[in-house]
């Protein structure tokens, strides 16, 4: 079984500059999350999709994170313009929607530095 | 809003001891409760989970307990190895699959 895609693995960028990311999860997985790992913390979740829909964004910072998850597959979230504090890993992961307790499978992130 | 409290924050244990992480939730609607492991440079992946309907699951040398009435969880690692060093999410997951993970716990095992 294939597990979650991510890519790019690295990518440094300038402040103010836009980046994107790119996750394809596992097939038939129906719920789709973004979360945003700073080195030394436990993963911090930015969105929840169920399908093409959005479950959960409250805690994205909307003025300068975009996340859409077309045709509830794939997935792309965005960071426009990045600030200092953007540094961190991205993590992707999917996991089945119904039954709801079952796991969640990770990507192995993208690691973004702002300088 | 701190809905999950994961304790020790760093361990050192030696090899061939137990190690313990201890997980206290608020939130009683999570049905999910997993132990992540977490190597660097990778993706947190799942080690164990257990549901609510029983008290103790065990795999291997890696043993959840489960208190539902004092909302708390724990891994324990018995027989510690070199490898197990690594940080250790719980990651508890509701109905509206939504998963909240704690801190992190790094642990190092002295070899």
């Amino acid at each position: 079984e294939a597990g979650v895609a991510q890519s790019p693995r690295y990518k440094i960028i300038e402040k103010r500059q836009s980046v994107a990311f790119w996750c394809n999860p596992i097939s038939g997985h129906a719920t789709l999350y973004w979360y945003q790992q700073i080195l030394g913390q436990g993963p911090k979740l930015l969105i929840q999709f169920q399908n093409n829909g959005v479950v959960d964004d409250s805690q994205l910072p909307k003025d300068r994170f975009s996340a859409e998850r077309l045709k509830g597959v794939d997935s792309t979230l965005k960071i426009q313009p990045a600030k200092l504090e953007d540094s961190a890993v991205y993590l992707c992961a999917s996991s089945l929607s119904r039954p709801s307790n079952t796991e969640a499978f990770f990507g192995q992130g993208t690691r973004l530095t702002v300088v | 809003q701190q809905q999950v409290k994961q304790s020790p924050q760093s361990l050192i244990v030696q090899k061939g001891g137990i190690s313990i992480i201890n997980c206290a939730y608020e939130n009683t609607a999570f049905d999910y409760f997993p132990w992540y492991q977490q190597f660097p440079g990778k993706g947190p992946a799942l080690l164990i989970a257990i549901r609510p309907d029983v008290s103790e699951k065990k795999e291997g040398r890696f043993t959840i307990s489960f208190n539902k009435s004092a909302k708390q969880f724990s891994l324990h690692i018995m027989d510690s190895q070199p490898g197990d060093s690594a940080t250790y999410f719980c990651a508890p997951k509701g109905r509206d699959d939504k998963i909240i993970f704690g801190k992190g716990t790094r642990l190092h095992i002295l070899p």
